[in-house]
């Protein structure tokens, strides 16, 4: 089946520094990738989402390129700021009309000012 | 943006008894879906649903749940009887589409188990 594996957290930063999650899949199909954001108390809320190998996804200075040779779908972003604190999924839609989202096991960011 | 509402946020229940999670998905979308959370740990598929039937559920989807959505009404989780690894935070979400559709989660029901 799918499978999804990312970073193992909790990642401690300082405001200001880079940031890097690294996502890996495992599909036989033709995924959908995405990035979720998950605050306490909350839901995943979709950060963004790539459906086509070798575009890049943004959104509130977060990306990640889907990289179809390597299976991978990193998460960057240039310089971190406290309210980036979160748990981040990496998650794979596989396919078909009623696909399911599979995630990650998630990392989660403290930012520190 | 549209949202998903989860009813209860929180439920205590004793172990043997009946419970049902309720969910009111985004008003036009077609595809819900419930995913279960154990404190701290990974988000993961029970079950999807499309045009009244179940679309595929996974093996944490035990014979005890069962999923249902009455015309117009809410998307619900009912679990009978509860166990206590049942105890879990449980998230609704639905989508417009399935495949590359933008999922939007509800904020979960915390249920325990005792």
């Amino acid at each position: 089946g799918d499978s999804v594996t990312q970073t193992e957290g909790p990642v401690t930063l300082s405001e200001g520094t880079s940031l890097t999650v690294n996502c890996s899949y495992e599909t036989k199909q033709y995924p959908t990738l995405f990035w979720y954001v998950q605050y306490p108390g909350e839901g995943p809320q979709l950060l963004f989402k790539v459906p086509k190998a070798n575009e890049k996804g943004s959104n509130r200075g977060f990306e990640a390129t889907y990289n179809k040779e390597a299976t991978s779908f990193h998460l960057q972003k240039a310089s971190v700021q406290e309210s980036d604190s979160a748990v981040y999924y990496c998650a794979l839609s596989g396919g078909g009309s009623n696909a399911k989202l599979t995630f990650g096991k998630g990392t989660k960011l403290s930012v520190k000012s | 943006g549209p949202k998903v509402l989860q009813i209860p946020s929180h439920q205590i229940i004793d172990m043997g008894q009946m419970v049902t999670l309720n969910c009111d998905p985004v008003s036009n979308h077609l595809y819900f879906y419930w995913y279960k959370q154990i404190l701290g740990q990974q988000m993961e598929f029970l079950v999807n649903f499309y045009n009244g039937k179940v679309m595929e559920k996974s093996k944490l989807f035990k014979d005890q749940f069962s999923v249902e959505r009455p015309d117009g009404s809410y998307f619900t989780l009912k679990i009978q009887p509860t166990a206590l690894e049942d105890s879990a935070v449980y998230f609704c979400a639905s989508s417009l589409q399935g495949r590359d559709s933008d999922y939007t989660f509800g904020s979960g029901t915390r249920l325990l188990v005792i």
